[in-house]
């Protein structure tokens, strides 16, 4: 089962507003990354983290890894239309050895315009 | 660069029939994962594939099985199909083995009647 609890589950928010998604879990990760899914497509990685504490940005997405490594999380700012998908975390659990990733549930991001 | 490729797109089968999936890495990648994604469990790793080798495999019964070629592209088969393998099936490709940085393809839709 899930390892990963990703919230919220979904928001809606206006063109324009900030935003912010976050996962924890009990286990420690050894990296976190970001990925965004549009309908009908495969996830596609936005930011990835790999030592505890690194604070990465691409663009208006920036991205944590916590310093515990139970947690992370990722904001948008200044959101547009096109940002809309669902975003997931996903991370390598420091006990799993090969490119095996855990998943988050998703969170649904709506924005009207 | 070209990106991952899944062939099929969608595909439609019914119980108790075999399927098999088809995926073309990105350009110079060596290690293959597949994933399958419903939207009760979210995204389960399945196996992964570096060198013509099985790395890791996730919890699914031994209906499931895959294999790499010697150009790195991989295919995974699904034998006596049931209803609840309908999902998508996503593969993931990365430059290395135990490298955490995937890039998915667009997956194969497989729907079981």
């Amino acid at each position: 089962g899930q390892q990963l609890n990703q919230s919220p589950q979904s928001m809606f928010i206006q063109e324009g507003e900030d935003v912010s998604m976050n996962c924890t879990s009990s286990s420690i990760f050894n990296t976190w990354l970001w990925y965004k899914q549009d309908p009908g497509e495969g996830p596609v990685l936005l930011i990835a983290l790999y030592k505890a504490g690194e604070l990465t940005s691409n663009g208006r997405l920036t991205a944590q890894f916590g310093i515990t490594r139970k947690d992370s999380f990722l904001n948008i700012s200044a959101s547009i239309p096109s940002d809309v998908g669902i975003y997931f975390c996903a991370g390598q659990l420091e006990e799993t050895s090969g490119s095996r990733l855990t998943f988050g549930e998703g969170t649904q991001l709506t924005v009207n315009p | 660069k070209a990106g991952v490729t899944q062939t099929p797109r969608y595909l439609i089968k019914t119980r108790g029939q075999q399927v098999t999936l088809s995926c073309s890495p990105i350009s110079g990648h060596r290690s293959v994962s597949w994933y399958q994604q419903t939207p009760g469990q979210g995204l389960q790793f399945l196996f992964e594939y570096f060198s013509e080798t099985q790395r890791n495999k996730g919890n699914f019964p031994g209906r499931f099985s895959g294999r790499q070629f010697s150009n790195s592209r991989s295919e995974m088969n699904v034998s006596t199909l049931e209803l609840g393998d309908s999902a998508l099936y996503l593969c993931a490709s990365s430059l290395i083995e135990n490298t955490y940085e995937q890039y998915f393809g667009p997956g194969t839709r497989l729907t079981v009647t």
